[in-house]
């Protein structure tokens, strides 16, 4: 039962263009969502995160956004970078305190 | 910046043999994550602890085991590996509190041959 999910495996986008990833999920309980960034052979990478409390959240080039009646949340970033080439995973927690569940993760390309 | 350390970064190993996989972090967290990474998989919770000498089982069941003596240390230990324990292993921490965000290390790459 996966209860995070990331439906595209990857995404290519053209540098200096928005970068729009999505994760959607089915447990009500969650309330806390998080994007983490991922280089091949290392740890993800806390980006940014929202409480359900909230809709929309930015830091610099980030935006994450929350449809809570849709379930629903969205990583924006503008403008995109070839450096920012990397696996997203979204996440989330709630029910069960601070233990996350991860979507399969998004692979983005920025090409030059 | 998390200050979280994992030991050793790349691994390849023998079939049968015993090994340790260390994760060290410096801020202080009360709860400790390991998680299991195969290529274009999500994250799997396999261990964690929520402080010394608490330590629980995840969501993937794993032959591994965990220990949890000091507030900063939560080595990974696999008696006897095998092919099928080759993935990534990735362990993170977080403070305790309400809505907490968790901090990765840089994983360890193991190859059991």
């Amino acid at each position: 039962d996966q209860q995070v999910k990331q439906n595209s495996p990857s995404l290519s986008v053209q540098e200096g263009r928005i970068s729009i990833l999505n994760c959607d999920y089915t447990n009500s309980m969650f309330d806390y969502f998080l994007w983490y960034k991922k280089y091949p052979a290392e740890g993800p990478t806390f980006l940014i995160s929202i409480s359900s409390i909230k809709d929309k959240n930015e830091d610099g080039r980030f935006t994450v956004f929350l449809n809570k009646s849709a379930k629903h949340l969205s990583l924006h970033i503008v403008p995109s970078q070839p450096g920012d080439s990397a696996v997203y995973f979204c996440a989330a927690s709630g029910f069960s305190g601070s233990r996350l569940t991860f979507g399969e993760g998004t692979q983005l390309t920025v090409n030059p | 910046e998390a200050d979280i350390y994992q030991t050793p970064r790349y691994l390849v190993i023998g079939t049968g043999k015993k090994i340790t996989l260390e994760c060290s972090q410096t801020m202080g967290h009360d709860k400790m994550y390991w998680y299991q990474q195969d290529p274009g998989m999500e994250l799997h919770l396999i261990h964690y602890s929520y402080g010394v000498n608490s330590t629980e089982k995840g969501d993937l069941s794993s032959e591994s085991t965990v220990s949890r003596i000091r507030t900063e240390h939560f080595p990974l230990t696999l008696e006897s590996a095998r092919p099928s324990h080759t993935s990534q292993y990735l362990c993170a921490s977080s403070e305790r509190g309400y809505q907490e965000t968790q901090y990765f290390g840089p994983g360890t790459r193991l190859l059991v041959l």
